[in-house]
């Protein structure tokens, strides 16, 4: 089994300041973990993702994560936040193993607002 | 990455009748597709796993009858809402398997039954 809880439903910063989205996950084989970002009434896009190489994860616009097995935790940061990436982030694992090898799990989600 | 097109990407119905969405793949061929739903403020819920030329696999709590998937060729799976009702109003997302397993995702299609 797996499961994914992002910690903060809302998080709010400003324009320059640094960003911390906190996801932690379980599963019971060794998983894949990604973040994607949705914009209002649109699909998701690919921010980045850990398959069991570097621990350290960069991505698109200025994203990454650090993959943390001991705290089981995916964490995604930006060193300053732009108006631009207000949006709905999704924390998301899969099994690399077990049978359901394509079956995504998915986050609650964390919204992200930029203030002026 | 791939591109994964969905069509209408709005629709709105009344009650009682049936609506087909499209999720195509641009350019490249997808043996499996996936189907997920996704409630206001709500995360993404997987619907049904589409294979091309076989059954659809429908997760627990779905019904498969109400939603019909048809994964007729590589770059094509339509999900029919059949005999709609409000509460299936929700935002439709289809996403296809690269075969080093990565997802892609289409661009949704927001359903809103009267």
């Amino acid at each position: 089994a797996q499961s994914v809880t992002q910690l903060d439903s809302h998080v709010s910063v400003s324009e320059g300041t640094p960003v911390l989205l906190r996801c932690n996950y379980s599963s019971s084989y060794s998983p894949s973990l990604f973040w994607y970002v949705q914009h209002p009434n649109k699909g998701l896009q690919l921010l980045l993702k850990y398959t069991s190489a570097a621990t350290l994860v960069k991505g698109i616009n200025g994203f990454e994560a650090e993959f943390k097995k001991s705290e089981t935790s995916f964490h995604l940061t930006k060193p300053s936040a732009h108006m631009s990436d207000a949006a709905e982030y999704f924390c998301v694992v899969r099994p690399n193993s077990g049978g359901s090898n394509y079956k995504l799990t998915f986050g609650k989600g964390t919204l992200l607002t930029v203030n002026p | 990455g791939a591109v994964v097109s969905q069509h209408p990407s709005r629709v709105i119905c009344k009650s009682g009748t049936s609506v087909k969405i499209e999720c195509r793949s641009l350019d490249f061929q997808a043996t499996t597709m996936f189907w997920y739903r996704q409630f206001p403020k709500q995360s993404l819920m997987l619907m049904a796993t589409s294979n091309e030329g076989s059954k659809a696999t429908y997760e627990q709590g779905v019904e498969k009858d109400k939603f019909l998937i048809n994964h007729a060729s590589l770059t094509l799976s339509t999900l029919t809402v059949t005999s709609a009702h409000p509460e299936d109003s929700s935002f439709y997302i289809c996403s296809l398997a690269s075969r080093v397993n990565e997802q892609f995702f289409g661009p949704g299609t927001r359903l809103t039954v009267l």
